[in-house]
């Protein structure tokens, strides 16, 4: 699905390390969210954004922080990670009413935390 | 609250073979029901979807019912490819969320179909 994008679509970081993802949609949509997906667990629902606005904070720790500037563009910020926050991070849209229930997601980026 | 239970994995066919992946929710309300594939090294994509029961979804030769009756959105495909390996999603809308959509997806059954 071409009209998701994120990058970058690897990353490998140390535990002290800061670094950013970022999502773009080119779809017109006015929702987007992060999810996580570890190996051999459902995938995990971290944030919504609807109209640049949080509308829910999964209990995600604070070393997760998002961002959302704009209906187009969504940043993961992550800081102090730990081994256990490696997976594949997705990111998806949606239009935020009509066909609001279908979501169309990204490649993802696969973080690995040494 | 509502939930997607689908079959474990892994399941291997072979080539031409008839596929069914089990998929049942629980639910309040009216949900949308889906499928979702994801192929190696990419993100998961839409594969079909129904929005009512007894709305047939089809798409690539896969096919599910939405069946209220029995609570269930089972996968079917009658003659898979190996292109076909990938893990297949069942999940449903919650409606509860009001102008975002949150769906719920099942743990995701691996299909491996072999030449």
């Amino acid at each position: 699905e071409t009209g998701v994008t994120q990058t970058p679509r690897h990353l490998v970081m140390g535990m002290t390390n800061k670094k950013s993802l970022k999502c773009e949609q080119h779809l017109g949509h006015n929702a987007m969210y992060w999810y996580k997906q570890s190996a051999k667990k459902p995938l995990e629902l971290m944030f919504v954004y609807n109209f640049k606005e949080q509308t829910e904070n999964n209990s995600v720790p604070s070393r997760f922080s998002p961002e959302c500037p704009n209906s187009s563009h969504l940043f993961l910020h992550l800081h102090t990670l730990q081994p256990e926050d490696s997976a594949l991070y997705l990111c998806a849209s949606s239009q935020a009413a009509g066909d609001a229930d279908t979501q169309y997601f990204g490649p993802g980026t696969r973080l690995t935390v040494l | 609250g509502n939930s997607v239970t689908q079959m474990e994995g892994p399941v291997t066919l072979s080539e031409e073979a008839f596929l069914t992946i089990n998929c049942t929710y629980t639910a309040t309300g009216y949900p949308s029901l889906f499928w979702y594939v994801q192929y190696p090294g990419e993100g998961l994509q839409l594969l079909l979807k129904a929005t009512k029961a007894d709305d047939k979804g089809s798409n690539k030769g896969f096919e599910a019912t939405y069946r209220k009756e029995t609570t269930s959105f089972h996968l079917e495909k009658g003659s898979v490819q190996v292109s076909d390996s990938a893990v297949y999603f069942c999940a449903l809308s919650d409606r509860t969320y009001s102008s975002a959509s949150k769906i719920i997806f099942g743990s995701g059954t691996r299909l491996s179909i072999r030449p």
